[in-house]
Parts: C-alpha cells; sequence; structure tokens
C-alpha cells in the first residue's frame, strides 16, 4: 500500500555530531523523496529533495541518499547544532491516477548541548 | 510566512457539531492539499484540489467534504464531529504539483473537539 516507514521515531546527538534518519517506501514507481523540517508550534517546511534520477543531493550540513534497489532513502545531517532540533518528515510520492505525496511518521530530533 | 493562509488559527467545538476550516493559496499556487496531523503523529493527506477540481483523495473520512472555489481559496468541512478528528489541520499549496514546484505549507488550524 502507500506507506513510508521512517525510523527512528526519536533521536538525540550530541551538538556537533551526526544525525541520520532513513525512510522506506513500498512502490519502485515512486519517484520524488522529499524531506521537511518542522519546528516546534510551526509549519512544515521543506529542507531537501531528491529525484529517483539522483542517487545523492548536498546542501551545507545536509545531504540526502537514495537507493533505489532497496527502496530505502536517508536525511544525513552533520555538525548538528541546536536549531537543528525539530521534528522531521520524510515523503515519496506514490504514482496513479494522481499522485499523491504520503509523509513518514516523524523522527523528533534533539540535539544536547 | 509562506504566503499560504489558514483560518482560524484555533477551533474549540463540540462533538456532533460541523466546522469549516478555510485556505488561500500562495499567489500563483494552483494546486490545494489539506493534511491532518494528530498528537505525535505524521501528516496523513487528506485532498488536493487542482485549478477547481478534485485530483487525489487519500484517507479523508466520509464526514469530510472540501472544494476548491474559482479564486482558488479551498474549504474542508469537518461534520459529526468525534473526539479523535481532534488535530492540527495543514492546508499547503503548490504551483502544479508538488513534483514541479515546492509544497508550502500554513500554519495550520488546530481543532479540539470536547
Amino acid at each position: 500500500g502507500e506507506n513510508v516507514e521512517q525510523h527512528p521515531s526519536t533521536l538525540s546527538v550530541q551538538e556537533g555530531d551526526s544525525a541520520v534518519i532513513k525512510c522506506t517506501y513500498s512502490d519502485s514507481a515512486s519517484n520524488y523523496f522529499p524531506w521537511y523540517k518542522q519546528e516546534l508550534g510551526k509549519r512544515p517546511q521543506l529542507i531537501i529533495d531528491i529525484r529517483s534520477n539522483v542517487g545523492e543531493k548536498k546542501d551545507q550540513r545536509i545531504a540526502v541518499t537514495l537507493n533505489k534497489t532497496a527502496k530505502h532513502f536517508s536525511l544525513h545531517i552533520t555538525e548538528t547544532q541546536p536549531e537543528d532540533s525539530a521534528v522531521y518528515f520524510c515523503a515519496a510520492t506514490y504514482p496513479g491516477a494522481a499522485q499523491k505525496l504520503v509523509f513518514g511518521q516523524g523522527t523528533r530530533l534533539t540535539i544536547n548541548p | 510566512d509562506s504566503g499560504v493562509t489558514q483560518t482560524p488559527k484555533h477551533l474549540i467545538t463540540a462533538t456532533g457539531q460541523r466546522v469549516t476550516l478555510r485556505c488561500s493559496p500562495r499567489s500563483g499556487d494552483l494546486s490545494v492539499y489539506w493534511y491532518q496531523q494528530s498528537l505525535d503523529q505524521g501528516l496523513q493527506f487528506l485532498i488536493q484540489y487542482y485549478n477547481g477540481e478534485e485530483r487525489a483523495k487519500g484517507n479523508i473520512l466520509e464526514r469530510f467534504s472540501a472544494q476548491q472555489f474559482p479564486d482558488l481559496h479551498s474549504e474542508l468541512n469537518l461534520s459529526s464531529l468525534e473526539l479523535g478528528d481532534s488535530a492540527l489541520y495543514f492546508c499547503a499549496s503548490s504551483v502544479v504539483d508538488f513534483v514541479t514546484g515546492e509544497l508550502f505549507f500554513g500554519e495550520g488550524s488546530r481543532l479540539t473537539v470536547l
């Protein structure tokens, strides 16, 4: 079915360390994978995305990797800072008569000073 | 500010009642999406409209309905409300779809059903 599994649900790392969040999708036809960051009490905002014709994309301290064979994609945050604390959502498109963007359950990331 | 406007920001009502949530998309965006976020839950896709027409449907209950008007604003109607409908309802918009253009979220409407 249309499902995106996201792990872990909570993640706590020391400031300066790296954080990795992983997602799995089920439809091999999925072709677009965005990541959204939601700070407490705020709206989700796009931080990075990747399309199925690319294996990796980087934007400063944030990178996303995609393994189409395994239907996995991951968010990597390096040199974490306190402002990285938020809930992160992965998402994947599910093709059909109309594409749907299905979100994972979210990962609450806490950066400890 | 994403440019997507949602009203009301907060709403408290009783079980069995009906409410309407309103969304104005960013200027120029033709698609509007509704998502439900329950406490500590992910974003559940409800429905998408494109230029006034329903385009995609997710896990939207029969008690819920939505529409997009000629001026492209959208309304989500929730009826026969139950305690479990308490959630943050987000509207989002994009130029055409979320693949060709970023999805911009509004600040959400927090619904509390007592």
